[in-house]
């Protein structure tokens, strides 16, 4: 059954905590995303990546940081910098960067208190 | 830098009424143009993408979109919708020959309530 698994769905930690957000996909594409969605905010991009060993900052890449040592997994950290972390964070992959749709994981939501 | 702009926030309906969601896009260049919903509790799904040729663009569950490149717009429609199209609506472009090719860009959602 091919598709993207983000896991926790849920997560709570502890502000001044670095958390890591899961992301595998198994349907062979090369380009990986995270993005924030919150409130009336849409999505916004954090990090891509088009190929293994590479990534690109997004929009609002500030205390975060991602890896892609694997094609299938790209997993965020949300480090302590982030100033307002708590949120909704989707995963997404493509065949190719920008040129085939992208598809979507289920989401983890991370509360930090 | 590109950007999307989707004017309406939260678009109450009707069962029957038809559906129209505007979309404008900021990029002069060549643009891949998408729409994706998000039910209740669901994960985001495409709706329809516009790559070229026929710029009216036919999707899922009856949604159609039109390019109109004069306007930098990519409009959703529906003639008729139901209560099950209830959702929020993300309007996003991609500009594949541009300086950032990895950037999906996304509109800030449009979230339709539609009263059984």
């Amino acid at each position: 059954d091919g598709g993207i698994t983000q896991s926790p769905k849920y997560l709570f930690r502890k502000e001044g905590q670095n958390v890591t957000l899961s992301c595998e996909q198994n349907l062979n594409h090369d380009a990986m995303y995270w993005y924030r969605q919150d409130p009336g905010q849409g999505l916004r991009l954090i990090y891509y990546s088009q190929i293994v060993n590479d990534f690109q900052k997004g929009d609002i890449a500030e205390g975060y940081s991602v890896s892609r040592e694997k094609k299938e997994s790209f997993p965020l950290t949300v480090t302590s910098a982030q100033k307002n972390p708590t949120a909704f964070y989707l995963c997404a992959s493509s065949a190719q960067t920008g040129r085939t749709e992208a598809f979507f994981g289920q989401g983890t939501r991370l509360t930090v208190v | 830098a590109q950007s999307v702009s989707q004017h309406n926030h939260h678009v109450i309906l009707s069962e029957a009424a038809s559906l129209e969601l505007g979309c404008n896009y900021s990029y002069g260049g060549t643009v891949n143009l998408f729409w994706y919903v998000q039910y209740p509790g669901q994960h985001l799904q495409l709706l329809l993408k516009y790559f070229s040729g026929d710029p009216l663009v036919k999707g899922i569950k009856g949604f159609e979109a039109e390019f109109i490149k004069s306007k930098f717009s990519f409009n959703l429609r529906k003639p008729s919708v139901q209560w099950s199209d209830t959702a929020e609506y993300f309007c996003a472009v991609n500009a594949p020959y541009g300086g950032s090719q990895g950037n999906l860009i996304f509109g800030k959602g449009t979230k339709l309530s539609v009263k059984p």
